[in-house]
């Protein structure tokens, strides 16, 4: 079954360290998407690629970076520079101007 | 930024009545989509409606769009306690491409 998978579902940070978020997908959707969704908010974009080797700052990309290397993958990497990383961060690939496909989230808490 | 504004932010019903969402956005747009959120899980896609269709119907959903006022509603008919979640609308294209700008969502209960 096609689709997209983001791991892990908990993910818990200790002050001052870096970590990163997988997720992959197997749609051959050639752009990907990093949201960030605070408690009872909507979705704001992080960063963005379009296609391999490529992308871009979001809305609130201060504090993230993120890789290209595959058409299937997409990391992010929730650095120090994050103040407030705690929050639930969904991953998503689309195809042209359809509909996009959501994973189901990780969860990330500052210990 | 957050071009869609959903009305209402929360909504209450019995199961059986019918729900409407609102969404509100400020600039030109080739599609809107809608959403759908249960809580602690990823979004589902359940419909897209294109800048040049005024209605669109998907089993028990009802999308409408208007371009003049720049908004769009869905219409849940004989809901069920199954349809609580978040449901949210999305604009995209125009300026933007294929990119999508995600409203704050209208939180949903269906009592039963």
């Amino acid at each position: 079954d096609g689709g997209i998978t983001q791991s892990p579902k908990y993910l818990f940070r200790k002050e001052g360290q870096n970590v990163t978020l997988s997720c992959e997908q197997n749609l051959n959707h050639d752009a990907m998407y990093w949201y960030r969704q605070d408690p009872g908010q909507g979705l704001r974009l992080i960063y963005y690629s379009q296609i391999v080797n490529d992308f871009q700052k979001g809305d609130i990309a201060e504090g993230y970076s993120v890789s290209r290397e595959k058409k299937e993958s997409f990391p992010l990497t929730v650095t120090s520079a994050q103040k407030n990383p705690t929050a639930f961060y969904l991953c998503a690939s689309s195809r042209g101007l359809s509909g996009y496909t959501f994973g189901s989230g990780t969860r990330l808490t500052v210990v | 930024s957050q071009q869609g504004e959903e009305d209402p932010q929360a909504l209450s019903i019995q199961e059986g009545e019918n729900a409407t969402m609102n969404c509100s956005y400020k600039t030109s747009i080739n599609n809107l989509q809608w959403y759908r959120q249960n809580s602690g899980r990823g979004l589902v896609h359940l419909i897209l409606i294109r800048s040049n269709e005024r209605e669109k119907h998907s089993g028990r959903l009802r999308v409408t769009l208007d371009t003049s006022k720049k908004s769009s509603s869905l219409l849940i008919t004989a809901s069920r306690a199954a349809d609580t979640a978040s449901y949210f609308c999305a604009t995209g294209g125009g300026n933007a491409g294929n990119m999508l700008t995600f409203g704050g969502g209208t939180r949903l209960m269906v009592k039963p």
